[in-house]
């Protein structure tokens, strides 16, 4: 299993302005990823955060919006650029572990825009 | 594209009973499948993997079970409690890297 943190807990942004979000693992990991769960809604894979390389994002989502770091193996950033109400959601990273690759997700980021 | 169903979306039962969460999901070249449990407000705790070679897992009082040709995995819950109460989500994973595709989930109330 893996012990990971997230920063902030939760914040209130306004419009316009970008929010990075901290995802810290506490052993070495090869797969990091993050999910976005909208209000009401079930979480949607955002990315998946390679170490020494671009992220790679799934249909849909886009760098300009939501660039992300991976500078080691134990450390991720998200930032959600040039925030809109809609952006309003839980953000989750999530590392994967092992030969079967079981996930272990964050506590999450609760990211209201007014 | 995968999409998963799960059914029922919510479920409210005595405490005691036996529970069957069913997830079905439409493209069977799956990695793994894990079923997890999100409490309000809270992240996702992981309860089963199964490996796309394997039928069923076990965990004390949870049983899941995959039929990777049908697209199908139940998630049963024994001798259910009050603390069972959360809501439960089947992801099954694509590419040796098991990027998650998650049910929209069923939420369970049991009632002491």
């Amino acid at each position: 299993s893996a012990v990971i943190s997230q920063k902030p807990s939760r914040d209130i942004c306004q419009r316009g302005t970008s929010l990075t979000i901290q995802c810290q693992v506490d052993s070495q990991v090869t797969m990091m990823f993050w999910y976005r769960q909208q209000p009401g809604q079930s979480l949607t894979l955002i990315a998946t955060a390679n170490q020494g390389s671009e992220a790679t994002y799934e249909s849909g989502f886009v760098i300009d919006k939501f660039p992300i770091s991976r500078p080691n193996l134990t450390f991720s950033t998200l930032t959600v650029s040039n925030m809109s109400p809609e952006d309003s959601s839980i953000y989750l990273c999530s590392v994967g572990t092992g030969n079967t690759y079981e996930q272990y997700f964050g506590p999450g980021t609760r990211l209201t825009v007014t | 594209k995968q999409e998963v169903t799960q059914i029922p979306a919510a479920l409210s039962v005595p405490e005691g009973e036996n529970l069957v969460l069913n997830c079905s999901f439409t493209d069977s070249a799956i990695y793994n499948l894990q079923w997890f449990r999100q409490d309000p407000g809270k992240g996702l705790t992981s309860l089963l993997l199964i490996q796309s070679s394997q039928r069923e897992q076990t965990s004390g009082r949870l049983n899941a079970s995959l039929d990777k040709s049908s697209g199908r995995s139940t998630l049963y819950i024994a001798a259910s409690q009050p603390g069972d109460s959360a809501t439960y989500l089947c992801a099954p994973g694509r590419n040796a890297g098991n990027m998650l595709t998650f049910g929209g989930g069923t939420r369970l109330m049991v009632k002491p």
